[in-house]
């Protein structure tokens, strides 16, 4: 089993708005209600900001949003501030049976 | 308020076991919930190497699978990871964290960095 693709990097300014993609196959993120993405400072743990796709943890702000289509879950950060630099994960079940997970490589978000 | 926290050597000898510990405070880990390892190779992404359920059943990473063990300790609410033959390869930062069936890593240990050297 691969790691789920997402780009290296991406940037915006302050204010703008931004979107992380996650690809993964029809064995896991398309097959899958249960895609999670995390945020991870550096020299922290990962900490959750959205699951089940769409759902956010209370306590996260609402600029943080998710979606998929297809074999392709995506999260979206508006109104970017300068605490939203960071690394941020997804992760996916790939079949309900062997509940194997498997996470991206991760996306570094620098803001401009 | 559920906390996690890694325990155990931080420096390991190739082809030796490594032994990490997890110690839960604020939920028993006999009550419900997996409870699993995840590791960050240098520079890199996530990655699974497994969980336990609170009843015992596993579910490790397939490429990981012949060399993981995680063990349930409830008397001392602890859970283990003991991976084998490790190599260079295997030093990351090690984190424990707590899932619910199909659900997300929700709580996460601060992580371990472990070296493997001789």
């Amino acid at each position: 089993q691969s790691a789920l693709t997402q780009p290296a990097s991406v940037s915006g300014s302050p204010g703008q708005s931004i979107t992380i993609s996650c690809s993964g196959t029809s064995s896991d993120v398309g097959a899958s209600n249960y895609v999670s993405w995390y945020q991870q400072r550096p020299g922290k743990a990962p900490k959750l900001i959205i699951y089940d796709v769409t759902n956010r943890p209370s306590g996260v702000s609402n600029r943080f949003s998710g979606s998929k289509s297809g074999n392709t879950a995506s999260l979206t950060i508006s109104g970017l501030q300068a605490e939203d630099e960071a690394d941020y994960f997804c992760s996916s079940y790939t079949t309900t049976v062997t509940l194997d997970v498997l996470f991206g490589g991760g996306t570094k978000l620098t803001v401009l | 308020q559920v906390q996690l926290q890694e325990s155990g050597p931080r420096l390991v000898k190739p082809s030796e076991t490594l032994s990490l510990t997890c110690t839960v405070s604020g939920y028993s880990i006999s009550s419900g919930y997996y409870w699993g390892w995840i590791r960050q190779l240098p520079g890199k992404g996530l990655e699974w190497i497994g969980m336990i359920y609170h009843s015992g059943s596993t579910y490790y990473n397939p490429s990981l699978k012949s060399r993981v063990t995680i063990s349930l300790y409830t008397s001392k609410n602890q859970f283990s990871l003991r991976l084998s033959s490790l190599t260079a390869a295997d030093a990351a930062l090690y984190y424990c964290a707590r899932l619910d069936i199909l659900g997300p890593f929700d709580i996460w240990g601060q992580g371990t960095v472990v070296t493997v050297s001789s």
